[in-house]
């Protein structure tokens, strides 16, 4: 079967870094997902990866490695606007999106 | 500011009730979508269109009906549900070319209690 695993919860300083990471088993990759998704909110596209390396886009960063079927995702400088869920998806052969279930990070002061 | 707008944001419903999702894109989308999202799962695909067409339904119960009259509009009828059915109802639109990997924009969603 397919599967994303991430973890549930994360807490971490205001000002400091923190990685959430995402590993997957799915039939087929075309891609790897990170969202944002605020309480109440809608998911907010932060990131795609389909190459291995490292993706930065000020403050965020992805990283891929396809042959170990894991990414992360990067959080520099956070700040209290930062506490939401990260969702990871990566989308299949068949071009559908397979989901983690989030991971929920909260920033403490 | 998304360009997928949702109404109602809340809806609570009796499991004999009829009503139904409405979910709008203004971004020039070929592909429309239904995600379910139950607190601490996954999103759940539940339908997919793409140019007006359904492609997809994930073994989702008949008492969930979708409908799509244009590719900016999108519907989910809803009758008979149950409680399990309460939960986070998410529409999505994406650019949707044939073979390509692309990018899916989220609508904030309706908040569905069925009691």
């Amino acid at each position: 079967g397919q599967n994303i695993d991430q973890p549930t919860e994360m807490t971490a300083t205001e000002g400091a870094i923190v990685q959430i990471n995402c590993t997957y088993q799915t039939s087929g990759f075309n891609g790897l997902f990170w969202y944002q998704q605020h309480a109440g909110e809608a998911p907010t596209f932060l990131s795609y990866n389909v190459l291995d390396g490292l993706e930065e886009k000020g403050r965020f960063s992805s990283f891929l490695s396809r042959s170990k079927g894991y990414s992360y995702l990067l959080l520099k400088e956070l700040q209290m606007k930062d506490s939401a869920s990260y969702l990871c998806a990566v989308m299949d052969s068949n071009y559908q999106l397979i989901w983690g279930a989030g991971t929920k990070l909260i920033i403490k002061p | 500011e998304t360009g997928v707008t949702q109404t109602p944001r809340h809806l609570v419903m009796g499991m004999t009730n009829k009503k139904s999702l409405k979910c709008e894109q203004h971004l020039g989308h070929n592909a429309m979508y239904w995600y379910k999202q139950s607190a601490k799962k996954p999103l759940e695909l539940m339908f997919v269109y793409n140019f007006k067409e359904q492609t997809e339904n994930n073994s989702v119960p008949s008492r969930f009906s979708p409908e799509c009259p244009n590719s900016s509009h999108l519907f989910l009828h809803l009758h008979t549900l149950q409680p399990e059915d309460s939960a986070l109802y998410l529409c999505a639109s994406s650019q949707r070319s044939a073979g390509e990997a692309d990018t899916q924009y989220f609508g904030p969603g309706t908040r569905l209690t069925v009691l």
